[in-house]
């Protein structure tokens, strides 16, 4: 079975503009959580798609936003790019229902602000 | 809210050495507890998994146990190898909830 991919792998991008990430889960998997990885932050929760509905969010602000199509692909933008905002953006997928599932992880998109 | 807590690396040890990796959580109810490993400029890959009280996960020589009375996952390997050398996280997600929250990562080194 395919894993988790993500595209572009790396991205630079400058002050002020949007980008669109892309990942595509193992298939069978209706649910992808993006998570965003910073030396000085960790591993934070983005927000979550099951089923092309955000099913829960993290504190992120609204320059942050996602969605998921049909096949279950989904997609992140972020708008109004800040230096901050450099990091590696990971996504995961898994089943999403019932009680011990678990979420396997993409290479990751890292992308650089300047 | 949930959290955990990894021990502060970085780890260094030498190739055959017995590691221990501690971690704590807090979380209400019962957690489903992960080791997830992390190589140089990869993404996570998940290690192992316990997911009720006392359920041990275990996977490559790793292994760990969910100890629900002193909120711990502790990660065990009896011999080390220079290829464990990664960065590994400790992550729980919540009873009923989808997001997992992770510890701050423990870099490990193994040295021949």
């Amino acid at each position: 079975k395919a894993g988790v991919t993500q595209t572009p792998r790396y991205l630079i991008k400058t002050r002020g503009q949007q980008v669109t990430l892309s990942c595509s889960p193992i298939s069978g998997h209706r649910s992808v959580s993006w998570y965003q990885q910073t030396p000085g932050q960790g591993l934070q929760f983005l927000f979550e798609y099951f089923s092309e509905t955000q099913r829960n969010k993290g504190n992120f602000p609204g320059r942050f936003s996602g969605r998921q199509f049909s096949n279950s692909r989904s997609e992140m933008n972020v708008s109004t790019l800040e230096l901050g905002d450099s990091a590696l953006y990971l996504c995961a997928s898994s089943l999403g229902t019932g009680e011990s599932y678990e979420q396997y992880f993409g290479p990751g998109t890292r992308l650089t602000v300047t | 809210g949930d959290s955990v807590t990894q021990m502060e690396g970085p780890v260094t040890l030498s190739e055959e050495a017995f590691l221990t990796i501690n971690c704590t959580y807090t979380a209400t109810g019962y957690p489903s507890l992960f080791w997830y490993v992390q190589y140089p400029g990869e993404g996570l890959q998940l290690l192992l998994k316990a997911t009720k009280a006392d359920g041990k996960g275990s996977n490559k020589g790793f292994e760990a146990t969910y100890r629900k009375e002193t909120t711990s996952f502790h990660l065990e390997k009896g011999s080390v190898q220079v290829s464990d050398s990664a960065v590994y996280f400790c992550a729980l997600r919540g009873q009923g909830a989808q997001k997992l929250v992770f510890g701050q990562g423990t870099r490990l080194t193994i040295n021949p």
